[in-house]
């Protein structure tokens, strides 16, 4: 079975350019998160998806930040502009229910520099 | 609020050392705990969980126990190997709350 499936990998931008990073959960996964993870830390939690509504987006910073999941599969998670502290590991990760016991899988993620 | 705290990194030991990671939580009530491993280069994988209080999760060696008493969920290995040299990340979930990270434990193994 194919894991979560990011793209790109690496992306490196200038300041203010816009950055747009994919992901395709795991088949049958209902729920997907994108999380931020800076150097040395643990992920954070930038938004869940539950199908296709976004039920947690208290912590995405939504002046720069946005994210879509159409028909409730693919999602796209977009920084426009993007700024030095934007930095980071995006990861991008599914499950097949929302609550404490279902096991979240996580992709490669995508490692963002910004100069 | 839900907190993880874990021992501080790098943690170096010798190939065939007995491995200790310790993590302790806070949470309103008792959450899920797990434990996942990031290898070089790779995302975050599931090592084990446990789910209730007593609950030992277990895989490729490496053990933890749910012990709400002392709100830890320590993991342990008898033996490493090279090939364990990544870093450790503890977790709770609690309800419909998000899963919320320790910061990560860096080991090394050297043969």
């Amino acid at each position: 079975e194919a894991g979560v499936v990011q793209s790109p990998r690496y992306k490196i931008i200038e300041k203010k350019q816009p950055v747009a990073f994919w992901c395709n959960p795991i088949s049958g996964h209902n729920t997907l998160y994108w999380y931020r993870q800076n150097l040395g830390q643990g992920p954070e939690l930038l938004i869940r998806y539950e199908n296709e509504e976004a039920v947690d987006d208290s912590q995405l910073p939504k002046d720069r930040f946005s994210a879509e999941r159409l028909k409730g599969v693919d999602s796209t998670l977009k920084i426009q502009p993007a700024e030095l502290g934007d930095s980071a590991v995006y990861l991008c990760a599914s499950s097949f229910g929302g609550g404490s016991t279902d096991t979240q899988y996580f992709g490669p993620g995508t490692r963002l520099t910004v100069l | 609020g839900n907190s993880v705290t874990q021992m501080e990194g790098p943690v170096t030991l010798s190939e065939e050392a007995f491995l200790t990671i310790n993590c302790t939580y806070t949470a309103t009530g008792y959450p899920s705990l797990f434990w996942y491993v990031q290898y070089p280069g790779e995302g975050l994988q599931l090592l084990l969980k446990a789910t209730k209080a007593d609950d030992k999760g277990s895989n490729k060696g490496f053990e933890a126990t749910y012990r709400k008493e002392t709100t830890s969920f320590h993991l342990e290995k008898g033996s490493v190997q090279v090939s364990d040299s990544a870093v450790y990340f503890c977790a709770l979930h609690f309800g419909n709350e998000k899963l919320t990270f320790g910061t990560g434990t860096r080991l090394t193994i050297i043969p």
